[in-house]
């Protein structure tokens, strides 16, 4: 069975500029997170997906940050514009009830 | 502020000892804890967990244990291995599907030989 899909793996780019990360989740997973993780903390939710459903996003930035999830499998989390604090790993999971599985992150660092 | 704390950064083991990585937290109002372990480069992964209503979940080589009068839970790993060298979080939540993890620190074990 195919893991989390994250691309890209790593994105470095100029502050002010656009980013986006796309996320696969796993076959029949109807919920899907993304999370935030600095150096050296835990991963923080930014957004948690019920199918096409954003249920929890009190913790998304939205002057600057926004999620899609169109048809309840893939997704899409943008910032734009980009500052140099947004440098981060950015964390996609998906779950079918119990434990949630994580993918291999996309590390940004902005400049 | 920190709902779950992992007051160590760092662990250092010999191989073939017992790993104890600890975990506390300050919500009494979790009812499910998890431990993931996440290597270099990678998302990540799901090893144990334990239900508020039990103080004890073993599974292979790990175990965890949960004082919730003291809210503190630990990951035991016996014996440690050389492989089982990552970064362990601890993560908490209240009630499965209607709330968000809540994960601590990390504590980075290394087991050398």
């Amino acid at each position: 069975e195919a893991g989390v899909v994250q691309s890209p793996r790593y994105k470095i780019i100029e502050k002010k500029q656009p980013v986006a990360f796309w996320c696969n989740p796993i076959s029949g997973h109807n919920t899907l997170y993304w999370y935030l993780q600095n150096l050296g903390q835990g991963p923080e939710l930014l957004i948690r997906y019920e199918n096409e459903e954003a249920v929890d996003d009190s913790q998304l930035p939205k002057d600057r940050f926004s999620a899609e999830r169109l048809k309840g499998v893939d997704s899409t989390l943008k910032i734009q514009p980009a500052e140099l604090g947004d440098s981060a790993v950015y964390l996609c999971a998906s779950s079918q009830g119990q434990e949630q599985y994580f993918g291999p992150g996309t590390r940004l660092t902005v400049t | 502020d920190q709902q779950v704390k992992q007051n160590s950064p760092s662990l250092s083991v010999q191989e073939g000892r017992i790993s104890i990585l600890n975990c506390d937290y300050t919500n009494s109002m979790f009812d499910y804890f998890l431990w993931y372990k996440k290597y270099p480069a990678e998302g990540p992964t799901f090893l144990i967990s334990i239900s508020s209503i039990k103080d004890k979940n073993e599974d292979g080589r790990f175990t965890v244990f949960l004082n919730k009068s003291a809210k503190h839970l630990s990951l035991h790993i016996v014996p440690s291995q050389p492989g089982d060298s990552a970064v362990y979080f601890c993560a908490a939540i209240r009630s499965y599907n209607t709330d968000k993890l809540i994960f601590g620190t990390g504590t980075r074990l290394q087991v050398f030989p």
